[in-house]
């Protein structure tokens, strides 16, 4: 079985700041990851994922994430925030050799303030 | 366009009838997922299925059903043996296939009063 960690639930910064969330996982097997955001009352909307290759992935809205095999993190990471990145990202992994079962940590809530 | 309807947005019931959440998806997906949302605890997996007429229980199954007999519908019904059904609940679905991301509907806000 798998298991995600997100140990911080928020996380408060100022417009322009840099920002990283954490996630860890564990598991027995090797894993594909990603990261989901969801904005108030909606359902959640795919961010990136890392499935193989370069360990460094990217979003379209200047997102990253960076697996670390050996740390069994997917940490994110944004270099400037906008107001408009207020919201609930949840890490999640599912088991490769297996369908596409996704495993959610709890969430951490980004406040962007100016 | 594609992508996963869930009806109705909010839904009030009185304690001990069952209801049911309605899911429908366009994208031709064979695998689809329910989830249930609390505060503070993530998204929990309550049933799956990979095929039609086939399903799973995921973590926290009891006080749910579902059925799937059409590839493109995936209800769940919340019974009255449901501890605590009040919770936002989400549907999803993917091709199935290893590795493929999965795509949430709007989600439907159930409060039982």
């Amino acid at each position: 079985a798998q298991s995600v960690t997100q140990l911080d639930s928020q996380v408060p910064v100022f417009e322009e700041a840099p920002v990283e969330l954490r996630c860890n996982y564990s598991s027995s097997v090797s894993v594909y990851l990603f990261w989901y955001v969801q904005y108030p009352n909606q359902g959640l909307q795919l961010l990136l994922k890392y499935l193989s290759g370069s360990t460094l992935v990217e979003s379209i809205n200047g997102f990253e994430a960076e697996f670390n095999k050996s740390q069994t993190s997917f940490h994110l990471r944004k270099p400037s925030v906008h107001i408009s990145d207020t919201a609930e990202y949840f890490c999640a992994v599912s088991a490769t050799g297996t369908a596409s079962k996704l495993t959610f940590g709890t969430g951490t809530r980004l406040q962007v303030t100016l | 366009d594609g992508g996963i309807t869930q009806s109705p947005k909010y839904l009030f019931r009185k304690e001990g009838q069952n209801v049911t959440l309605s899911c429908e998806q366009n994208l031709n997906h064979d695998a689809m997922y329910w989830y249930r949302q609390d505060p503070g605890q993530g998204l929990r997996l309550i049933y799956y299925s990979q095929i039609v007429n086939d399903f799973q229980k995921g973590d926290i199954a009891e006080g749910y059903s579902v059925s799937r007999e059409k590839k493109e519908s995936f209800p769940l019904t919340v019974t009255s043996a449901q501890k605590n059904p009040t919770a936002f609940y989400l549907c999803a679905s993917s091709r199935g296939q290893m590795g493929a991301e999965a795509f949430f509907g709007q989600g439907t806000r159930l409060t039982v009063v």
